[in-house]
């Protein structure tokens, strides 16, 4: 079985441009993550998407960042414009949550990330 | 939200020597706490996990202790090898799904 699958792995742009990450998570996941890691950091959440619904993004930068999950399958999260302090690994995760038990099965998969570099 | 602390921040053993990594957490509504093991370039993959209604865990060389009450828990490496060199994150988790990382921990093995 394919695992969380995420493009491009590098992406070099300079500041005020745009760019883009795409995730295909693994198929059945509902839940799927976007992570911010800095280096030498542990990862930070940007956004959690039941399904199709973003059902936390208080932590996404609303002016610059946007992301969506059209369809409830794959995720795209964009910058526009990038900042020199955007530089940073960008995972994507997913789980599988059980919401009828109330339980979560807590395990999140991660893709390899998208590392991005601001000049 | 969930504040989770994570010591040491690097970790040097001698090959064969026993290592240990400490995390607290905030939130006593946390119920689930992975550890993560991530290598250089690489995406963090899960090693071990333990749930609030247990105490202790082992797989094979590795093992995790939780205590409720006190709000931490460990994990412990035994005979590390080479291949144990990595970065390792705890993390807690709650029921609403967000999980919450520590710093991570750089665990250098000397050969």
């Amino acid at each position: 079985e394919a695992g969380v699958v995420q493009s491009p792995r590098y992406k070099i742009i300079e500041k005020k441009q745009p760019v883009a990450f795409w995730c295909n998570p693994i198929s059945g996941h509902n839940t799927l993550y976007w992570y911010l890691q800095n280096l030498g950091q542990g990862p930070e959440l940007l956004i959690r998407y039941e399904n199709e619904e973003a059902v936390d993004d208080s932590q996404l930068p609303k002016d610059r960042f946007s992301a969506e999950r059209l369809k409830g399958v794959d995720s795209t999260l964009k910058i526009q414009p990038a900042e020199l302090g955007d530089s940073a690994v960008y995972l994507c995760a997913s789980s599988l949550n059980r919401a009828w038990t109330g339980v979560s099965t807590g395990e999140l998969f991660f893709g390899e990330g998208s590392r991005l570099t601001v000049l | 939200g969930e504040n989770v602390e994570q010591h040491p921040s690097t970790l040097s053993v001698q090959g064969g020597d026993s290592a240990v990594i400490k995390c607290t957490y905030s939130d006593s509504a946390s119920n689930y706490f992975p550890w993560y093991k991530q290598e250089l370039g690489k995406r963090p993959q899960l090693i071990i996990d333990i749930r609030s209604n247990v105490g202790e865990k082992k797989d094979q060389r590795i093992a995790v202790t939780l205590n409720k009450t006190a709000k931490h828990f460990s994990l412990h490496i035994t005979e590390t090898q080479p291949e144990d060199s990595a970065v390792y994150f705890c993390a807690a988790f709650m029921n609403d799904y967000k999980l919450s990382f520590g710093a991570g921990t750089t665990v250098t093995v000397r050969a």
